[in-house]
Parts: C-alpha cells; structure tokens; sequence
C-alpha cells in the first residue's frame, strides 16, 4: 500500500536560515511525489512534483526536493527561509496512471526573525 | 486564469440538515477529487471521479454523505443529515488523467460547522 511519512509535524527556523522539510514514502511501484503549501485558510497549491524525470525537481519560491529511490525520500529543501514561507506543507504521493493523491499528515513551518 | 471553484465557502448548520457543498472543476480536467480536513486525521480522500463515473468512495460513510456529477461543470457532496462530526474543511481538486500522471488543483474549501 502506498503511504508517506512526514517526519516532524512542526518545524522552526530564522529568517535566512535553511529550511528541510523530510517526507519517507512507501510505494510498491514507482511514485509520483509532490510537495503542497497550505497558507491560512487557503487551498493547496503545488509547490513542485516528480514524474521519473530529474531526480532533482526545482518547484515554485525557491524551494526544491531531491528524489532518493535508496531512502525512499522526497524530502523540501529551500536555502534561505523568508518570512513569508510561513505556511503548511503536505508532502503526497502517487501512482500508476491515476492521480489520486495520498496526503503525509504535514509539517507547519513557523519562520521567526 | 483557470481555478477550482467550490460553494459555498462557508457553512453553519444545524445538526440534522441536509449539506450540499459544490464544486465546478477546472475546463478540460476529467477526473474531480473530495478531501476532507480535520485538525485530527488530516487530509482524507473522501471520493472521486474520472469522466463524471465514480472510482473510488471507500473513504466516504455511505450511510450519510454522497458524491454526484450531473455534468462535466459541477461535483456535489451532500450530507444527510449532518452531525457536528462532519465539521471540517472540504476540498474539491480536480486534475486530468490522459495517460500521464499530474498533479491536482484545489479550490479553497468550504468550512463546515454542525451546531
């Protein structure tokens, strides 16, 4: 059965720091991974997604995610964190030709000054 | 530019009434979903579609809640009747499937609350 494990359900850094995001997937057959933002009473909206091209997949407001078959990751990463980053973030995967999306239970990011 | 767009976006009701929550999918998308929300079990996948048939409703208590397209431009989640339990935020997305897997988009939710 396919499922995703977000690891830490709240995450805190400064302004300017780092910002990783871990998600652990499982998956008998090959995935297609997306990472989602969720600000305050607001939709989802796609951050980036992996389709089995670059294992490296560049997504929107800096942010990226690194495919790792062997650890069986996607994990978010974005170099700076801004204020703005602020928000929720569901990491979801999917398979075979269907889009139905399987949600990790998400991390919310607090980006203090 | 292109949405998801889900009625209303807010609703209080009494426990007991009926709940019809709408949905029109973006132009062209053939398969719609309905997430649920809650603080306690997250994003659930309540149902969905793929060229107006039902797939998949395993996540939805049939006893009450039912899912329905009447056409190609609108999605329905009606509860009957409603309990204080189905509080939550419903997600309608839609997305299209044509071989290749993509993402979904989503609207902005309806906020349930049963009083």
């Amino acid at each position: 059965a396919q499922s995703v494990t977000q690891l830490g359900s709240h995450v805190s850094v400064s302004e300017g720091a780092l910002v990783l995001l871990r998600c652990n997937y499982s998956s008998s057959v090959p995935p297609y991974l997306f990472w989602y933002v969720q600000y305050p009473n607001q939709g989802l909206q796609l951050l980036l997604k992996y389709t089995s091209a670059a294992t490296l997949v560049k997504g929107i407001n800096g942010f990226e995610a690194e495919f790792k078959k062997s650890e069986t990751s996607f994990h978010l990463t974005k170099p700076s964190a801004h204020m703005s980053d602020a928000a929720e973030y569901f990491c979801a995967v999917s398979f075979g030709g269907y889009n139905k999306l399987i949600f990790g239970a998400g991390t919310r990011l607090a980006v203090h000054p | 530019d292109a949405r998801v767009t889900q009625t209303p976006r807010h609703k209080v009701t009494e426990m007991g009434q009926e709940v019809t929550m709408r949905c029109q999918p973006i132009l062209g998308h053939n398969t719609v979903f309905w997430y649920r929300q809650t603080m306690m079990q997250g994003l659930e996948l309540l149902a969905y579609f793929r060229n107006r048939a039902p797939l998949d409703d395993s996540g939805m208590p049939k006893d009450r809640f039912s899912a329905e397209m009447p056409d190609a431009t609108l999605a329905t989640l009606k509860i009957q009747p409603s309990e204080p339990r189905d509080s939550a935020v419903y997600f309608c997305a839609s997305g299209f499937s044509g071989g290749t897997n993509t993402e979904a988009f989503f609207g902005q939710g309806t906020r349930l609350t049963v009083v």
